[in-house]
């Protein structure tokens, strides 16, 4: 079963557009981390954040926004105001106690000039 | 200089062929991991090591093999390439500090793997 899903496939904004990416999870664990990484067109990965499971304050960094809601089970993911430079792949990922990570399948953004 | 090295970046092969992708880190970490990743799958984990002495398949481990010469260096084999196995090949890394219950996982550039 899909421990992560990211039912946006693709997203596509005209620049200076808000954009929200879902992520909801599935884990039995307690205690798991959530994860969101970049992937620009050049196709590094790029860690963005990770947020434990105790602790559900929303995060801001600059034009990124997380917030994370474990009554249903979600890590979403905004951009505001978003610029070219935004457009990439972002994959959600959660980690449970066997410390490997689960992908979902990724969220292609394209942010038009 | 990069964290995380991967090389060859880019490889075309053929069916059949023994395949060696390389993977070297200055981070210092003990954990490192092999992934696969897909169009529309995400990545998935085909090995991972916590140290040199340790070795674990992941989900997708058939067909690969690896080997941990050194905190800082581990490789993936696919003895004998195929077709299915053409995609983009990320190695990564992370650290697990005693005291602490969390690490994150820095990934390399990757190598795009083509099997003819």
């Amino acid at each position: 079963a899909q421990k992560v899903t990211q039912a946006q496939t693709e997203i596509s904004v005209v620049e200076k557009e808000d954009v929200t990416l879902d992520c909801v999870y599935e884990t039995r664990d307690t205690t798991y981390y959530l994860f969101w990484y970049k992937q620009p067109p050049s196709g590094e990965l790029v860690f963005l954040i990770r947020r434990n499971s105790f602790d559900e304050q929303n995060e801001i960094s600059g034009r990124y926004s997380w917030n994370f809601q474990k009554s249903t089970s979600s890590f979403n993911f905004t951009i505001t105001a978003s610029q070219v430079v935004d457009s990439a792949v972002y994959f959600c990922a959660l980690r449970e106690v066997d410390y490997k990570l689960s992908f979902g399948a990724g969220t292609t953004v394209t942010v038009r000039a | 200089d990069a964290d995380v090295t991967q090389t060859p970046r880019n490889r075309i092969t053929k069916t059949g062929k023994r395949i060696m992708l390389e993977c070297s880190q200055t981070k210092g970490h003990d954990r490192m991991y092999w992934y696969r990743q897909d169009p529309g799958l995400g990545l998935r984990l085909i090995y991972y090591s916590f140290d040199v002495k340790d070795i674990n398949k992941g989900e997708i481990s058939d067909g690969y093999s690896v080997s941990r010469q050194a905190q800082a260096k581990f490789s993936l084999s696919l003895e004998s390439a195929i077709p299915n196995q053409t995609a983009l090949y990320f190695c990564a890394t992370s650290d697990y500090p005693s005291g602490t219950n969390t690490d994150t996982q820095y990934f390399g550039p990757g190598t795009r793997l083509t099997v003819l």
